[in-house]
């Protein structure tokens, strides 16, 4: 069963703030996010395995809770650059592949 | 620079065609992936494989066959074409559990 991201679309202006968020009703051992723009493939962003840590790199980071199923994908001072369909895939640690949601459209206005 | 490459950016086949969508990888990866991507559904499985000659099903396998007969070369079938298989289809590769996917550019299939 795909895992259900929240919002589906988020309008933004430069220089705010997003959360994504992506829910599971599995449980989870791993949760990867991925974001693609318009006619390119998705691009890896960051993995978070088992354990509740924190990501980040640059101004994106991600968390993980494991109690919840659910992983967060925190976009600060948003950049132009960052327009895109974000995607979390997950994996429930028994299996190779991932399962992806469906996608949350960020775009982002001068 | 690592990279996935895929046979076609676009094909257009007729129903009732067999269409091959070939994928090609230069990382050594062990796993390699089939995807479809529709509007508003994501990314949904077809199959993977682990290794050379071995694959499963993911979650949309019905009408679709793979072929991994060399490590870098991952190979999706369409035994018979049929219109509800007109979809955009990535392939993608990776080291063994939970590492990082590097996605293809995608073949944008049409099947009339």
């Amino acid at each position: 069963q795909q895992p259900v991201q929240s919002p589906q679309a988020v309008i933004l202006r430069e220089g705010e703030d997003a959360v994504i968020n992506c829910s599971s009703s599995k449980a989870l051992y791993s949760v990867h996010w991925y974001r693609q723009k318009h006619g390119e493939a998705p691009v890896f962003l960051m993995i978070l395995l088992k354990g509740g840590e924190q990501k980040g790199h640059d101004k994106i980071s991600a968390s993980f809770n494991e109690k919840k199923q659910q992983s967060s994908l925190y976009l600060t001072a948003s950049q132009l650059s960052y327009s895109g369909t974000y995607f979390c895939g997950t994996g429930d640690g028994s299996a190779r592949q991932l399962t992806f949601g469906s996608g949350t459209q960020l775009t982002v206005l001068p | 620079d690592v990279k996935v490459t895929q046979s076609s950016r676009y094909l257009v086949k007729r129903t009732g065609e067999k269409v091959f969508l070939e994928c090609v990888q230069d990382m050594d990866h062990e796993n390699m992936f089939w995807y479809r991507q529709d509007p508003g559904l994501g990314l949904r499985l077809i199959y993977f494989s682990y290794d050379v000659k071995m694959k499963e099903k993911g979650d949309i396998p019905e009408g679709y066959s793979v072929s991994r007969e060399k490590k870098e070369r991952f190979s999706l079938i369409l035994e018979s074409a049929s219109t509800n298989q007109t979809s955009m289809y990535l392939c993608a590769s990776s080291r063994r559990q939970n590492n990082e996917q590097f996605f293809g550019p995608g073949t944008r299939l049409t099947v009339l």
